[in-house]
């Protein structure tokens, strides 16, 4: 079962790159990979999802190694607004599949000015 | 913009009564789920729907039962609640499954933040 690991809490200064790691060493060959930002009292939102190598979008970038069993999201110049929990999701509740889908615990990222 | 509400941001109930918790999303979506949020746990799946009348388990459904009579809307209910239910809720809905590349987005709710006493 892909479990996911990540750091609890990260802190960075504005501007800096901030680069947020997700372990998950029993991803399925059919998992995607997939990252939310979560806001306080808000639900979480999309931000990226990839499958392997390298995908980039207007927010951020995820980087995938060929084993599959880590990725980063990297979020370029981080701003006061950046400070949210991220969350890595593997896999999908496909029906009649079990249970094969593993949202982390969340990073809650920290941005000082 | 996709739109997931649910009935209410906060909610308190007594041990022992029957909840519902009401979600509703506006974009046609075959796919909703129900979440609860816990510290230190991150997002659980309770259950999830992929069509009108059909429900899986997912993680934690223990003591949870849902409804789906209508495909805008999807219902968490817990029989009788319990002080371990205590949680943030969160619903989310998604276009549909697919096999092939990508995986469709989930949009989320507010969250409803239940206390049971």
């Amino acid at each position: 079962l892909a479990k996911t690991t990540q750091p609890i809490s990260m802190d960075s200064y504005e501007g800096q790159e901030v680069n947020i790691t997700c372990s998950h060493n029993n991803i399925a060959t059919n998992d995607y990979i997939t990252w939310y930002q979560q806001f306080p009292s808000q639900g979480p939102r999309f931000i990226i999802q990839g499958y392997k190598t390298k995908v980039t979008n207007e927010v951020a970038s995820l980087f995938i190694p060929a084993d599959r069993k880590s990725s980063t999201l990297s979020l370029p110049r981080v701003s006061l607004s950046d400070t949210a929990v991220y969350y890595c999701l593997v896999g999908e509740p496909f029906p009649n599949t079990g249970n094969q889908f593993y949202f982390g615990t969340g990073t809650s990222l920290t941005v000082i000015p | 913009d996709v739109k997931v509400t649910q009935s209410s941001r906060y909610l308190v109930k007594r041990t022992g009564e029957k909840v519902f918790l009401e979600c509703v999303q506006d974009m046609d979506h075959e796919n909703m789920f129900w979440y609860r949020q816990d510290p230190g746990l991150g997002l659980r799946l309770i259950y999830f729907s992929y069509d009108v009348k059909m429900k899986e388990k997912g993680d934690i459904p223990e003591g949870y039962s849902v409804s789906r009579e209508k495909k805008e809307r999807f219902s968490l209910i817990l029989e009788s609640a319990s002080t371990n239910q205590t949680s943030m809720y969160l619903c989310a809905s998604s276009l549909y499954f697919i096999a092939g590349p990508f995986r469709e987005t989930q949009y989320f709710g507010p969250g409803t933040r239940l206390l049971v006493l």
